[in-house]
This record gives structure tokens, sequence and C-alpha cells, in this order.
């Protein structure tokens, strides 16, 4: 089983749609959590941190479930700049990347 | 926020050559440095992690003699590949942590093509 499995790509949805990607990873002792973004053969860089009461960021809402080992991130009123991959991101004693999900919003 | 600088960008040499990359905070000290490699459509891959002045750990597949990591000073850190072959080719991206928080900076990455 790989340590954090994500959803699989690509999505495509229209601008404004509301899309949701979810992860689940297999580590119990996983420490931290986040999402990152990648644009396309480019570093990736940190979206957001995931903590257990759930957490916002403007469109993006993020949460997680330990029992579960379950992580999500919701992007509501998608916009055509948000069209990148989505990595679900655990730490554990170093960072852990998910393969990540691919996301194309269209007009 | 946090500046990490990777050098070269891109670079394309022949099979059997060595490629140094280097990979360089720029605004704060790393006391720990990770090697990340990435193949098309793959997740990125932590190869190795470095503290300042302190031999590199390397993840279970991954050659220490032929990935040679330095991390001589708390703001730069090299990777040798040595004897590169076509299958070494790939995106590797640095990041680095300070000692007052986990968080980690990522550099842009280098590309590399073997040929």
């Amino acid at each position: 089983r790989k340590e954090v499995e994500q959803d699989p790509g690509p999505f495509n949805v229209p601008e404004g749609a509301t899309v949701a990607f979810n992860c689940t990873y297999s580590n119990s002792a996983s420490q931290s959590f986040f999402w990152y973004r990648q644009d396309c053969r480019k570093e990736p860089k940190l979206l957001m941190s995931v903590y257990s009461s759930g957490n916002e960021d403007g469109r993006f809402t993020a949460q997680l479930n330990r029992a579960s080992q379950y992580i999500s991130l919701l992007i509501r009123d998608s916009k055509l700049s948000d069209s990148a991959t989505y990595l679900c991101v655990v730490m554990v004693t170093a960072l852990i990347f998910g393969k990540g999900t691919t996301l194309s919003v269209s007009s | 926020g946090a500046v990490v600088s990777q050098h070269p960008s891109w670079v394309i040499c022949k099979s059997g050559t060595s490629v140094k990359i280097e990979c360089r905070s720029l605004d704060f000290q790393a006391t720990t440095m990770f090697w990340y490699r990435q193949f098309p459509k793959q997740s990125l891959m932590l190869m190795a992690t470095s503290n300042e002045g302190s031999k590199a750990t390397y993840e279970q597949g991954v050659e220490k003699d032929k990935f040679l990591i330095n991390h001589a000073s708390l703001t730069l850190s090299t990777l040798t590949v040595t004897s590169a072959h076509p299958e070494d080719s790939s995106f590797y991206i640095c990041s680095a942590r300070g000692s007052e928080t986990y968080e980690q900076y990522f550099g842009p990455g280098t590309r590399l093509t073997v040929t």
C-alpha cells in the first residue's frame, strides 16, 4: 500500500465549479499534513496546512480525519488559475508526497 | 518568505559524466536539506536528508555512491550525480528547513537530461 494515496485524475471542471480532492495515508505516526500545488515543470508550493479542526483559506477548505487517516481539499468557485496538480503531503520524519491529482479548469 | 535557489535550472549531459547541482538557502540558515527526485507523472520521491556538517541519510534504494550529497554549510548543499545514465534523467528538487520551524522551502528544481 502506498504511503499517501490520492484520487486518480484528471479532474476537468468549468469555471465556478466546486471540486473536492481526497487523500488517505497509511502511517498512523504521521505528524503534520499539507496540500501543495505544483504547476507543470515547477517546484511544489505550499497551499495550506491541514488541521484536525478543519481550516479554510478563502475558497479552499481542508479537513483531516485522523481516525480514518483521511485528508480532503475542497475548492469552491474554481478559477482558471486553479489549474494545477494538487499534492497531498504528510510528514513523518520527512515530507511524503502523494502522486497528485491534476485539476483542469476551463472557461 | 524564505527563498531557496537551485543551480543549474536545467542541464543536458552525456552518459558517463558527472553533474553537480547546488541548492542554496538565500535568507535563512538551513540546518536540514532534502533532495527529491520526480519522474514524469510521478510523485516527488525523497532521495536523502542531510544535516549540516553530517553525512546524509539516504532513502532505501538510493545509491549513496552514485548520488553524492554534501552539506558543508548552513546555506549550501550539493548533489552530484556521478556517472550519469539516461535513467537518471529526472527533475531534481531540493528543499531546506531551518531549526526553528518544520516548514520546508523548495528550490525551483533542476531538470537533468542524460543523453
